[in-house]
C-alpha cells in the first residue's frame, strides 16, 4: 500500500490565488513526522514545512501552512498569494518514528503558477 | 555557509561499470542520507549513516554500498550498472539522526547507457 499517496500530478494556478496540494499518508506508528518539498527544475529539494504527529497546532512557515487532519490522515499544503516563482514539483513525505532519517516521499504535484 | 555539496554534478556511465558519487554535509552535520530519484517519481531512500555507521539502509541491491568518513562526508557506490540505476542521486543532511530538517544538496545526474 502507498505511504504517501498525493492525487493531482499537476494544477495550475493563477498568480496571487492561494492553492491548495493534496496528501494523504498510511501509517500504523504513533510517531511520525510530515514534511513538504519543493524541487525547482535545477533538481535540488528544498525544505519548506514540517509537522509532528503530537503537534497541536497546524505548522505555519511564511506563506506555507499545513493542513493537518490526523484523523483524516491528511496533511495538505496550503500556499497563500501564489507567486511565479513558485512553480515546481513539490512532494509530500513521511517520517515514522525518529530513530533514523528514512522519509518516504509522494510521487509529487506538478504546480504551475499563471501570470 | 556552505550547503550540502555533491560530485559530480553529471555522469555517463556504460553498463556494468562502477561508479562513486561524493557528498560532503553542511559544517557540524553528523548525518548523511542517500535518496534515489527516478524520472517522474518522489526520491527514494537508499541509506542513512550517522557517526560513520550505516543506520538505515533501503530497499536496493548489494550493488549499491556507501560509507561515511571521519569528516562526515559520503560516498555512495554502485557496482555492476543497469540502465534502470540512471537517476538523479540525492544526499542530504542533518544535524544528527532523526531531526526532522534534512537539508539536501543539488544532487548527481548519473545517466547509464
Amino acid at each position: 500500500a502507498q505511504k504517501i499517496t498525493q492525487t493531482q500530478p499537476g494544477m495550475f494556478v493563477q498568480e496571487k490565488e492561494a492553492v491548495t496540494l493534496d496528501c494523504t499518508y498510511d501509517t500504523s506508528d504513533p510517531s511520525y513526522g510530515l514534511f513538504w518539498y519543493k524541487q525547482p527544475s535545477s533538481g535540488e529539494m528544498i525544505f519548506l514545512i514540517y509537522q509532528g504527529s503530537y503537534d497541536q497546532q497546524n505548522a505555519t512557515e511564511g506563506r506555507y501552512s499545513l493542513n493537518f487532519q490526523k484523523a483524516r490522515k491528511s496533511a495538505n499544503l496550503v500556499i497563500s498569494a501564489s507567486q511565479l516563482g513558485d512553480s515546481a514539483m513539490y512532494f509530500c513525505a513521511m517520517r515514522e518514528g525518529s530513530r533514523d532519517d528514512k522519509i518516504i516521499f509522494g510521487k509529487g504535484t506538478r504546480l504551475h503558477i499563471l501570470p | 555557509d556552505a550547503g550540502v555539496t555533491q560530485s559530480p554534478t553529471h555522469l555517463i556511465k556504460t553498463r556494468g561499470q562502477h561508479v562513486t558519487l561524493r557528498c560532503s554535509p553542511i559544517s557540524g552535520h553528523k548525518s548523511v542520507s542517500w535518496y534515489q530519484q527516478v524520472l517522474g517519481q518522489g526520491p527514494q531512500f537508499i541509506f542513512q549513516y550517522y557517526e560513520k555507521e550505516e543506520r538505515g539502509r533501503g530497499n536496493f541491491p548489494d550493488r549499491f554500498s556507501a560509507r561515511q568518513f571521519p569528516n562526515y562526508s559520503s560516498e555512495l557506490n554502485v557496482n555492476a550498472l543497469l540502465l534502470g540505476d540512471s537517476a538523479l542521486y540525492l544526499c542530504a543532511s542533518s544535524v544528527l539522526a532523526g531531526l526532522y530538517e534534512q537539508y539536501f544538496g543539488p544532487g548527481t545526474r548519473l545517466t547509464v547507457t
